[in-house]
């Protein structure tokens, strides 16, 4: 299976702040990335699809970077309603793994 | 809107079968380059994927689960089915179902969920 690492797990930011989430994968897996944010007792959301392109109806202060074993994902200038956990997914191959979550809080 | 609703049993007990079927509204299950999944969470943990279908029957699932797994499909009903046999306390989670989209480019595929049910908590207890 290739294990999925995300970077850090928490991270306290304040409105209006610049956040940048790691991830990184156990081997190469191209561009097959894709981010999803979750927030509590709800489904995850998808955020951003193969790397870099952002889904229909995610605002675009949101944006991922990286190929090979390397990711990121970026908010540039945080709203109260981007509080919540981050997850980083691999659909290189099956299984199909997720990281184990970045919760970001509110500073 | 495409719409995914889980529903089964929210209590099972140990060494049972957890059974729990997702409708989809809004769109043929039968149409498109779509796979159907289902993902589970334990309580305050991560995501696990459990496995998928693609509406010809074809199946993969997760080796670490595969043994206890079985995911099937009705498209009359525009339904999909999870079987989790065996079940101990260490299945209890949310069980999402999802549909994952896949599509080509430059000779890759890329793969992603974007429609997820609400989620249903099983509960494994006697």
């Amino acid at each position: 299976d290739i294990q999925m690492t995300q970077s850090p797990s928490s991270l306290s930011a304040s409105v209006g702040d610049r956040v940048t989430i790691t991830c990184r994968a156990s081997q190469s897996i191209s561009n097959s990335l894709n981010w999803y944010q979750q927030k509590p007792g709800k489904a995850p959301n998808l955020l951003i699809y193969a790397a870099f392109s952002l889904q229909s109806g995610v605002p675009s202060r949101f944006s991922g970077s990286g190929s090979g074993t390397d990711f990121t994902l970026t908010i540039s200038s945080l709203q109260p309603e981007d509080f919540a956990t981050y997850y980083c997914q691999q659909t290189y191959s099956t299984p199909y793994t997720f990281g184990q979550g970045t919760k970001l809080e509110i500073k | 809107q495409v719409q995914l609703q889980e529903s089964g049993p929210g209590l099972v007990k140990p060494s049972q079968t957890l059974s729990l079927t997702c409708t989809v509204s809004g769109g043929s299950i039968s149409s498109g380059s779509y796979y159907w999944s289902w993902i589970r969470q334990p309580a305050g943990k991560g995501l696990e994927w459990i496995g998928r279908i693609y509406t010809s029957g074809s199946t993969n699932y997760n080796p670490s689960l595969k043994s206890r797994v079985t995911i099937s499909v009705d498209t009359s009903k525009n339904q999909f089915s999870l079987k989790l046999s065996s079940v101990t306390a260490a299945d209890t989670a949310i069980y999402y179902c999802a549909r994952e989209y896949g599509y080509y480019y430059d000779s890759s595929g890329y793969y992603y969920f974007d429609y997820w049910g609400q989620g249903t908590l099983v509960t494994v207890s006697s």
